[in-house]
């Protein structure tokens, strides 16, 4: 049980592009799902924590207009990655909490050339 | 953000050998949590720990929760190829509200082992 499934695994775009990440927990409500950061050889950087049906709340440093994150649902969050640049480029991983503890998705990996 | 203090930063071992990695931090948290990374995925979660004094067992893995619950320790027996990866251990504190669920990561232990 606890299954979290990211889309897409890997993504290579072009600068200026949007990019959208999903995040669904397929066999239980998630209420909170959040989004992280990963750089290479580094620990996991919360970006954000969003609650189903209300706005996300943002970690300090992060851009939320840059970053957006829509929780419609209670099983699929989705982060959009705005008017992208190389710097964006990273690892991007998602976990959902059904209460306590997170199960994370096997992340995305972004590119953007 | 604030991290926790974990250690060792790296392990090279030999296949068959225990393993023992801590994390240790400045404030309490009221749930501990082991996990592990492969490269390119996602962190799998190990044990989880939910009482200070806890010591809970999964197979050849065994954690504990501090009893100041400032720290917790992982300890791996009998090391075998396939337990080569990144082992994080995460502090969190329960409250209302999901804001209050997030997690806060150490370092991580790079585990390497020779077969």
């Amino acid at each position: 049980g606890a299954v979290v499934s990211q889309h897409p695994s890997r993504v290579i775009c072009k600068s200026g592009t949007s990019v959208k990440i999903e995040c669904r927990s397929l066999d239980f409500q998630a209420t909170t799902m959040f989004w992280y950061r990963q750089f290479p050889k580094q620990s996991l950087m919360l970006m954000a924590t969003s609650n189903e049906g209300s706005k996300a709340t943002y970690e300090q440093g992060v851009e939320k207009d840059k970053f957006l994150i829509n929780h419609a649902s209670l099983t699929l969050s989705t982060l959009t990655v705005t008017s992208a640049h190389p710097e964006d480029s990273s690892f991007y991983i998602c976990s959902a909490s059904e209460n306590q503890p997170q199960h994370f998705g096997d992340g995305t990996r972004l590119s953007i050339l | 953000g604030q991290q926790l203090n974990q250690s060792p930063q790296s392990m090279f071992i030999q296949e068959g050998e225990d393993v023992s990695m801590n994390c240790t931090s400045s404030s309490i948290f009221n749930t501990w949590l082991w996990y592990k990374q492969d490269p390119g995925e996602g962190p799998v979660l190990l044990i989880a720990l939910y009482k200070a004094g806890e010591l809970t067992s999964n197979g050849r893995l065994t954690a504990q929760f501090g009893i100041t619950r400032k720290d917790s320790f992982l300890n791996i027996s009998a090391s075998i190829p396939s337990d080569v990866g990144i082992y994080f251990c995460a502090g969190q504190l329960r409250g209302s509200g999901g804001s209050n669920y997030k997690l806060t990561f150490g370092k991580g232990t790079l585990l390497t082992v020779n077969p």
